[in-house]
């Protein structure tokens, strides 16, 4: 059974750029979460996803938004990039809503996005 | 709010050692609490998970976590080190209600 698919694996943008990034969770999966991994902050919460409804949000500026399909996959686009936001993003797939929290995620590879 | 901390950004241990890495956490509701393994440039694993049950939990590769609520741990511990062992471990809290919070991570080392 596939894993969960992110795409593309790296990135370059330039600042004030916008940038798409992608999410395939594993299949049967209805929950999407997002997370950006940079070595000062550590892993940090963006937002979850689930029957494309957003469902829980972290503490990042209005800048960062996703969405999720009818067919679970799901993306997150950042738009006037800063050069802050360069990062790995990963996203993290359940089966349901609040199965995560009780039995952990499966996580992709992640996205390393470098904004120059 | 829930949080977790993990004494020591990097350890370092010989290959054959017994690796030790400390967590701790907070949570206001009993905690479901995880480890994962990160490898270079990858995402990260499930190593083990604790919810309910039995507080000595057994995961994957080897390694081992016991939750103690006195002590509001849960280490994880593998008796001999491998060489592959070498990666970033991140432990991380939820509950019944709460969000997914991961702590800072610490990097092993594995000496040969």
């Amino acid at each position: 059974k596939a894993g969960v698919t992110q795409t593309p694996r790296y990135l370059i943008k330039t600042r004030g750029q916008q940038v798409t990034l992608s999410c395939s969770p594993i299949s049967g999966h209805r929950s999407v979460s997002w997370y950006q991994q940079t070595p000062g902050q550590g892993l940090q919460f963006l937002f979850e996803y689930f029957s494309e409804t957003q469902r829980n949000k972290g503490n990042f500026p209005g800048r960062f938004s996703g969405r999720q399909f009818s067919n679970s996959r799901s993306e997150m686009n950042v738009s006037t990039l800063e050069l802050g936001d360069s990062a790995l993003y990963l996203c993290a797939s359940s089966l349901e809503a609040g199965t995560g929290e009780l039995y952990g995620y499966t996580f992709g590879s992640g996205t390393r996005l470098t904004v120059v | 709010a829930q949080s977790v901390t993990q004494l020591g950004s990097h350890v370092s241990v010989s290959e054959g050692a017994l690796v030790l890495l400390r967590c701790n956490y907070s949570s206001s509701v009993p905690p479901y609490l995880f480890w994962y393994v990160q490898y270079p440039n990858q995402g990260l694993q499930l190593l083990l998970k604790y919810t309910t049950g039995a507080t000595l939990v057994k995961g994957i590769n080897g390694f081992e976590a016991e939750f103690k609520k006195s002590e509001t741990s849960f280490h994880l511990t593998k008796p001999s080190a491998h060489m592959s062992d070498a990666a970033e471990y991140f432990c991380a809290v939820s509950g019944e209600g709460q969000n997914f919070v991961f702590g800072p991570g610490t990097r092993l080392s594995v000496l040969p």
